[in-house]
């Protein structure tokens, strides 16, 4: 199996743009999803594949990747954005693994 | 639209068995691969295993081969997971998940609400 990194918590000052990033080597040859959780609530898809959003996502939210690190970011965070966010790619075995979660606080 | 209903969680004492459904209703069930993925209380999320369209490729994490079954009826539109020898640290919400598109690319674009599996003496 393999495992993907993500920091704990993050902040952004409403208005303002924020990156969260997933480190793993399985993102050299996958790309990674991404989803948003609210307390209570099941997680939301917000990115998947290379970039692509479901529709009744703001487009706001973007994805990139270099190397073995993908990013999500949020240009002009809301405060309805706050929330924890995962990431997931396939992994060798056939299956897909997680990221940790980070949790973003909107200040 | 997409609805996704588990149902079978609840108490259960360590070392039991539980089989947890999902219902499913508004997509071609048997089109598309489908997943349990598990968070436990203030924790992060668990991918626990997949079962393709047709029920014919079935994959574990790890860590949930052996006592993990899952299983599909595509006559009932309906998704399941066998937990054996049930652990404490089983204790966790399981989501029914469906794939965003019909191939099993891993993108979990429909969630149920999930269902609470509680593994206590």
């Amino acid at each position: 199996s393999s495992e993907l990194t993500q920091d704990p918590a993050v902040s952004v000052a409403l208005g303002q743009t924020v990156t969260i990033t997933c480190q793993g080597d399985n993102l050299r040859s996958y790309f990674a999803n991404w989803y948003q959780q609210k307390p209570g609530q099941a997680p939301v898809l917000v990115i998947y594949g290379k970039h692509d959003r479901p529709s009744e996502i703001p487009d706001r939210f973007s994805a990139s990747r270099a190397a073995n690190t993908a990013s999500l970011t949020i240009a002009g965070a809301q405060a309805e954005d706050e929330a924890d966010y995962y990431c997931n790619s396939r992994d060798t075995s056939g299956g897909t693994v997680f990221g940790g979660g980070t949790k973003l606080t909107v200040l | 639209q997409v609805k996704l209903e588990e149902s079978g969680g609840g108490v259960v004492q360590p070392g039991t068995s539980l089989r947890l459904s999902c219902a499913t209703s508004g997509f071609t069930f048997s089109s598309f691969a489908m997943h349990w993925v598990r968070q436990a209380p203030g924790k992060g999320l668990e991918w626990v295993a997949v079962v393709w369209y047709d029920g014919g490729n079935k994959y574990y994490a790890d860590s949930m081969k052996g006592r993990f079954t899952i299983s599909r009826d595509n006559s009932k539109n309906t998704l399941y997971l066998q937990i054996t020898s049930l652990r404490v640290e089983d204790t966790a919400f399981y989501y029914c998940v469906r794939d965003w598109e019909a191939a099993p690319r891993y993108y979990f674009g429909y969630w149920g609400q999930g269902t609470l599996v509680t593994v206590s003496s």
